[in-house]
């Protein structure tokens, strides 16, 4: 069970560039997230989706588009990279009342614009 | 807005000794709270849950208090070890209503010294 996959792990990217970056989860989650993690900062949530299809922005959305065609894969789409998007993005799933709705986190995408 | 906020940004502890990490937030339609611990280059991995309708819930050496009136919740860990030396986050959504809009604290670097 390999739980959420984030690829790639590192990516240096030049500004205006644009890039996706993928989350895909096997444990049919309903509910996936991407958070962002600046250097000494806590989490911020950029999207979410409750589902197949459904998506909405969270407190950072700018700059960023999501997808959610399957359960399984919610990729994170920047279009024209900025310097102020360099962050660690994380992508995690959220697991229903039998896993006391707790969130399963991937092991992030460390992303340079430079 | 920040609406949920963990204002010490780093605490030191002896091994042995308890770790009391402390959370607020003001959003009054908050239930549900996640404590998360994160080891450099990883993804944040759970820790302990509550509910709004209790008051307190034990794991181990982990346990989180919830005081409603105040919008404060705090982690208690006993005894330290050195291995729990990491950054905690809590976490806060409005799961009655439906959303599992998790909201993410800045966070609090323990280190505990042996």
């Amino acid at each position: 069970n390999a739980g959420v996959t984030q690829t790639p792990k590192f990516r240096i990217l030049k500004i205006g560039q644009s890039m996706t970056l993928q989350c895909t989860q096997d444990m049919n989650h309903n509910y996936m997230y991407w958070y962002r993690q600046d250097p000494g900062m806590g989490l911020k949530l950029i999207y979410y989706s409750v589902g197949a299809g459904i998506t909405d922005k969270g407190e950072v959305p700018n700059g960023y588009n999501v997808s959610r065609s399957t359960t399984e894969d919610f990729p994170l789409r920047l279009e024209l990279a900025a310097p102020s998007q360099t962050s660690v993005y994380f992508c995690a799933s959220l697991g229903g009342a039998s896993t006391n709705e707790k969130l399963f986190f991937g092991s992030g995408t460390q992303l340079s614009v430079l | 807005d920040q609406q949920v906020k963990q204002n010490s940004p780093s605490l030191s502890v002896q091994e042995g000794r308890i770790s009391i990490l402390n959370c607020d937030y003001t959003n009054s339609m908050f239930d549900y709270f996640l404590w998360y611990k994160k080891y450099p280059a990883e993804g944040p991995t759970f820790l302990i849950s509550i509910s709004s309708i209790k008051d307190k819930n034990e794991d181990g050496r982990f346990t989180v208090f919830l005081n409603k009136s105040a919008k404060h919740l705090s982690l208690h860990i006993v005894p330290s070890q050195p291995g729990d030396s990491a950054v905690y986050f809590c976490a806060a959504s409005a799961i009655s209503s439906g959303t599992y809009k998790y909201i993410f604290g800045t966070g609090t670097r323990l280190k505990v010294l042996a």
